[in-house]
């Protein structure tokens, strides 16, 4: 089983509607989780960090669920710039700084 | 300023070369990161220093050598590469958590050397 999943889509995604999708983590002892976004052919960038009380920002909105072991990402009246492949981030304190990404997951959003 | 800029933007190189890579960031991090991405995956870490010194090694062949010259400079020098390392190598560099603190600190990734080997 791997460290972090997710589901590798693509979810295709009218314009203005809303998606969400989970990213779930095998280890209990994971203390800090991200989500990037990583369009074609580029580097990850920082969406979001994801906080234990849920945090949102603008369209997104990003929650912990630590019993069941997984984080959510929500995107409110997505855009077409919402396109790209969104990475979960894991890690644990025995890593140190080290991450464990997920596969990542694919969103389209179309006109 | 959370940039982080990498060098070349792209490198295509034969088997016998010996180039490097360059990554530099001025947001006064003290960790940085070589990751090696290859086409529909997520990064893999290769090294992690931390205060200009090695503090991780993936297991990586020593074809690839890193060097930290100082605080915003992280180079991966490549020699004797194989086709199948072919792949986008991604810089990052963060915060070091302080003494004893558990909490990872966020990363920044530079936008990557494209790298061939033919």
């Amino acid at each position: 089983r791997k460290e972090v999943e997710q589901d590798p889509g693509p979810f295709n995604v009218p314009e203005g509607a809303t998606v969400a999708f989970n990213c779930t983590y095998s280890n209990s002892a994971s203390q800090s989780f991200f989500w990037y976004r990583q369009d074609c052919r580029k580097e990850p960038k920082l969406l979001m960090s994801v906080y234990s009380s849920g945090n949102e920002d603008g369209r997104f909105t990003a929650q912990l669920n630590r019993a069941s072991q997984y984080i959510s990402l929500l995107i409110r009246d997505s855009k077409l710039s919402d396109s790209a492949t969104y990475l979960c981030v894991v890690s644990h304190k025995a890593a140190g700084n080290k991450l464990t990404f997920g596969g990542g997951t694919r969103v389209l959003v179309k006109p | 300023d959370t940039e982080v800029t990498q060098t070349p933007k792209h490198l295509v190189m034969g088997m016998t070369n010996k180039k490097s890579l360059k990554c530099e960031q001025h947001m006064g991090h003290r960790a940085m990161y070589w990751y090696k991405q290859k086409a529909k995956k997520p990064p893999e870490l290769m090294f992690v220093y931390s205060y200009e010194k090695l503090s991780i090694n993936e297991s990586v062949p020593s074809r690839f050598s890193p060097e930290c010259p100082n605080s915003s400079l992280l180079n991966l020098h490549l020699h004797a590469l194989q086709p199948e390392d072919s792949a986008l190598y991604l810089c990052a560099s963060s915060q070091v958590p302080s003494g004893g603190a558990s909490v990872t600190d966020t990363q920044y990734f530079g936008p990557g050397t494209r790298l061939t080997v033919l």
